[in-house]
């Protein structure tokens, strides 16, 4: 039973534009939420997260949305560049941490 | 800075046969963690310490053992390896557990014949 989904396995997007990635969640205990991203032949690196008490988080190009309401997050890359082309996994967190399956983001030139 | 440091990097094994993967970090963090990753199923939680001689399961622990008996190692082991473990392995660490970021090793990638 997958707590977490990533429902679209890739994405492309043109070098400046927005890349928008999202995430579902399913169990209501859930009160912290995380973006990773992974680069192959590495570990996930730690992105950008937000607590359950706030719908918005920013850190440079990176923005993180949470409804909770709707039990949904995404992830705002503005512009994308083609260094983000990557692998990212949406996690979220009661004491434990679960992840989505991963979104295969492609940044063409 | 090392970081969270895992050995080996690629392993294949036979069926039944055992294994250490090993895990170690330097960052004295208490919460240590070990993930596999499927695809189309992201990363799994297998089992996780809250500290030394602390440990409990995760989603997955079924063929699996762990032990901490120092707060940098927690290794994982695989006593009678099957294909269906056929998987890349994370382990990861953060401060305490709770809500916070972890830090991931760069994964053992294991082939079970």
């Amino acid at each position: 039973d997958q707590q977490v989904k990533q429902n679209s396995p890739s994405l492309s997007v043109q070098e400046g534009r927005i890349s928008i990635l999202n995430c579902d969640y399913t169990n209501s205990m859930f009160d912290y939420f995380l973006w990773y991203k992974k680069y192959p032949a590495e570990g996930p690196t730690f992105l950008i997260s937000i607590s359950s008490i706030k719908d918005k988080n920013e850190d440079g190009r990176f923005t993180v949305f949470l409804n909770k309401s709707a039990k949904h997050l995404s992830l705002h890359i503005v512009p994308s560049q083609p260094g983000d082309s990557a692998v990212y996994f949406c996690a979220a967190s009661a004491l434990d941490m679960r992840f989505g399956a991963g979104t295969r983001l492609t940044v063409k030139p | 800075n090392a970081g969270v440091t895992q050995t080996p990097k690629f392993q294949v094994l036979k069926t039944g046969q055992s294994m250490t993967l090993q895990c170690a970090q330097d960052m004295n963090h208490e919460y240590m963690s070990w993930y596999r990753q499927d695809p189309g199923m992201g990363l799994r939680l297998i089992h996780y310490s809250v500290g030394a001689g602390i440990t409990d399961q995760g989603e997955v622990p079924n063929g699996y053992n762990v032990s901490r008996s120092t707060t940098e190692d927690f290794p994982l082991r695989l006593l009678s390896a099957a294909p269906s473990q056929t998987s890349v392995y994370f382990c990861a660490s953060q401060p305490v557990q709770g809500n916070q970021p972890q830090h991931f090793g760069d994964g053992t990638r294991l082939s079970i014949l």
